[in-house]
């Protein structure tokens, strides 16, 4: 069964203090790994696909990086806009589902 | 822009009766999925759907049925609601063999 497991549950940080957040995975065959930002009463809004091992996609102030166990969403110089449920998901080489982490919320600090 | 939306932001039911959630998608995608999402627990899939009048089972269909009569429209039924159904509940849409998913806003449904 496949596994997704996101550190920390909840982060906060002061604006432009950097930070990571992780998703540590175990899967059937990794098809793909997914990143979306989750607004409060908002539905997930997609970020990054990443597909194999070193694989690196960045976005504004969000690189996400892919080893083969984990993967992380760096953060430089964070903004009170950031501040949001950050998803990760995985997809297995069988399936059709994603299966989602449990989130991490982070909040920045003025 | 592309636009999946669901029927309602906030619903309120009694215990029993009987709940559609409705969702529709602008982008032509063939996969539609259902979702609900809770505290501690992240998102898990209900149903999903390939084609219309195809569905299959996710990570929690007990209590649940949907419909696809038309391609851009994915229906959640909630039978008889429980209160254990209390949820916020998401609509998705992919294309093809993408899972990159689209969205709705969500239904929060509170059972009473």
């Amino acid at each position: 069964e496949d596994q997704v497991t996101q550190s920390p549950e909840a982060l906060r940080l002061q604006e432009g203090e950097s930070s990571s957040l992780n998703c540590s995975y175990t899967v059937s065959g990794l098809r793909g790994l997914f990143w979306y930002r989750q607004d409060p009463g908002k539905g997930p809004e997609f970020l990054f696909t990443l597909y194999s091992a070193g694989e690196e996609k960045e976005k504004e102030r969000l690189k996400a990086t892919l080893t083969k166990k984990e993967s992380f969403l760096h953060i430089t110089a964070p903004k009170p806009e950031d501040s949001a449920t950050y998803l990760c998901a995985v997809e297995n080489n069988a399936g059709n589902m994603l299966t989602f982490g449990g989130g991490t919320r982070l909040m920045v600090k003025p | 822009d592309v636009k999946v939306t669901q029927s309602s932001r906030y619903l309120v039911k009694r215990t029993g009766e009987k709940v559609f959630l409705e969702c529709v998608q602008d982008m032509d995608h063939e996969n539609m999925f259902w979702y609900r999402q809770d505290p501690g627990l992240g998102l898990r899939l209900i149903y999903f759907s390939y084609d219309v009048k195809m569905k299959e089972k996710g990570d929690i269909p007990e209590g649940y049925s949907v419909s696809r009569e038309k391609k851009e429209r994915f229906s959640l039924i909630l039978e008889s609601a429980s209160t254990n159904q209390t949820s916020m509940y998401l609509c998705a849409s992919s294309r093809g063999r993408e899972k990159k998913a689209f969205f709705g806003q969500g239904t929060r449904l509170t059972v009473v």
